[in-house]
């Protein structure tokens, strides 16, 4: 059975860092690309980041571009998303989800999410 | 970036009514296209891929259609278990984008 199970979240101050992970399981995890979905409180689903299987490359929305970096350890099978100068937009539902072969930028499983809250 | 463009943003609907939910992309996106449903407090579930493709184990009466930049998700008959948010992603180019989302209730 896939799962994925994200953890890190908390509540920061603007300005600060935080390092989310997520765990996976029951699935060859070096084979599969990985992203970072967020969901702000309320709001609907926003890409954040995603990484192929070899870290060949990484992929950022405009808004977390230059202060989020995402990267994975195969040997662990974990993915990580280290977050820099935290401001309060990016309070959300942090998933961790799993690519498709042929197909990386499809998602077919979701873990249940990490809350992160930027807020003095 | 594209822009993708869900109406309505919420409808309401009898047992066993057909729904329909359109998605338009700012630009051609091909079939390159996927939809979600996510129930409260839960996760996102992937239901159709490249636009018309049913993911395994997902209902029949799902289904999706369209190419370039025109598409559409249909329950051919509501259940009540249907209720949630129903969200188009497209993953043509980067950023990948998702729709605003339809919240489908029952009357």
């Amino acid at each position: 059975e896939v799962q994925l199970v994200e953890s890190g979240g908390g509540l920061v101050q603007p300005g600060r860092s935080l390092r989310l992970s997520c765990a996976a399981s029951g699935f060859t995890f070096h084979d599969y690309a990985m992203h970072w979905v967020r969901q702000a409180p309320g709001k609907g689903l926003e890409w954040v980041a995603g990484v192929p299987w070899n870290s060949a490359y990484r992929v950022y929305a405009d808004s977390v571009k230059g202060r989020f970096t995402i990267s994975r350890d195969n040997g662990k099978n974990s993915l990580y998303l280290e977050m820099n100068s935290l401001r309060p937009e990016d309070t959300a539902l942090y998933y961790c989800a799993k690519g498709i072969v042929a197909r990386e930028d499809t998602f077919d499983y979701w873990g249940q999410g990490t809350l992160v809250t930027v807020s003095s | 970036d594209i822009q993708m463009t869900q109406s309505p943003s919420s409808l309401s609907a009898s047992v066993g009514d057909r729904v329909t939910i359109t998605c338009q992309a700012s630009q051609d996106i091909s079939n390159y296209l996927n939809w979600y449903q996510q129930k409260p407090g839960k996760a996102p579930k992937l239901l159709i891929y490249d636009a018309s493709n049913l993911e395994i184990g997902v209902p029949s009466r799902f289904s999706g259609s369209g190419s370039g930049t025109d598409f559409s998700f249909t329950i051919s008959s509501l259940q009540p278990e249907d209720i949630a948010i129903y969200y188009c992603q497209q993953y043509d180019n980067f950023p990948l984008t998702f729709g605003g989302g339809t919240k489908v209730e029952i009357k």
